[in-house]
């Protein structure tokens, strides 16, 4: 079975500061790898994905995360949080190009002027 | 840019109340989804629907939920018999499918509030 854990329900950071949003995966199978976000009373838009290849992936908005293998992570950066970056985060896990995905908790990240 | 389209945004219903989510895929997508969120919760999946069959479903889809693509476009999700737990935020998903790299359309949500 996949699962997804997300250290920290609730993130605060100071505008201009680096974001680091933690994810830890479990999966039996090589894992594709996902981050969502979802702002307040709307949808999940899809921020990056891993599937195979280069494990430092750029996705949109500036952010970017890295998959470790070997410490089964794939924690979300962005070197300057803006306002506007203030959302609910969720790390998902799929094990196919076509199965479903299993979310993580989401941390709900707070940006402070 | 294509995307997924839910109806209604929001509905309110009576327990014991039957409703039916309605969603519209991306066109050319094979693989639909329904996902769950408990407000203030984590995003649980429900089922997914493969060449006009179930090809999972969680233990949360019991005999009171029912999936339906009536036809070329539309992707439903039916509940029989509301009850106060189901109020939730309910996401259509959809994914191209083999070949791909596996990302899942999310649409906007339908919001159901059951009193």
């Amino acid at each position: 079975a996949q699962s997804v854990t997300q250290l920290g329900s609730h993130v605060s950071v100071s505008e201009g500061a680096l974001v680091l949003l933690r994810c830890n995966y479990s999966s039996s199978v090589p894992p594709y790898l996902f981050w969502y976000v979802q702002y307040p009373n709307q949808g999940l838009q899809l921020l990056l994905k891993y599937t195979t290849g280069a494990t430092l992936v750029k996705g949109i908005n500036g952010f970017e995360a890295e998959f470790k293998k070997s410490e089964t992570s794939f924690h979300l950066t962005k070197p300057s949080a803006h306002m506007s970056d203030a959302a609910e985060y969720f790390c998902a896990v799929g094990k196919t190009s076509y199965d479903k995905v299993i979310f993580g908790p989401g941390t709900s990240l707070s940006v402070i002027p | 840019e294509p995307e997924v389209t839910q109806t209604p945004s929001h509905q309110v219903t009576q327990m014991g109340q039957e409703v039916i989510l309605r969603c519209v895929p991306i066109s050319n997508h094979l693989y639909f989804y329904w996902y769950r969120q408990i407000l203030g919760q984590k995003v649980e999946f429900l089922v997914s629907f493969y060449n006009n069959e179930i090809s999972e479903k969680s233990e949360i889809f019991d005999d009171q939920f029912s999936v339906e693509r009536p036809d070329g476009s539309n992707f439903t999700l039916k509940i029989r018999s509301t009850k106060l737990e189901d109020s939730a935020m309910y996401f259509c998903a959809s994914s191209a499918g083999t070949g791909h790299t596996g990302e899942l359309f999310f649409g906007e949500g339908s919001r159901l509030t059951v009193l």
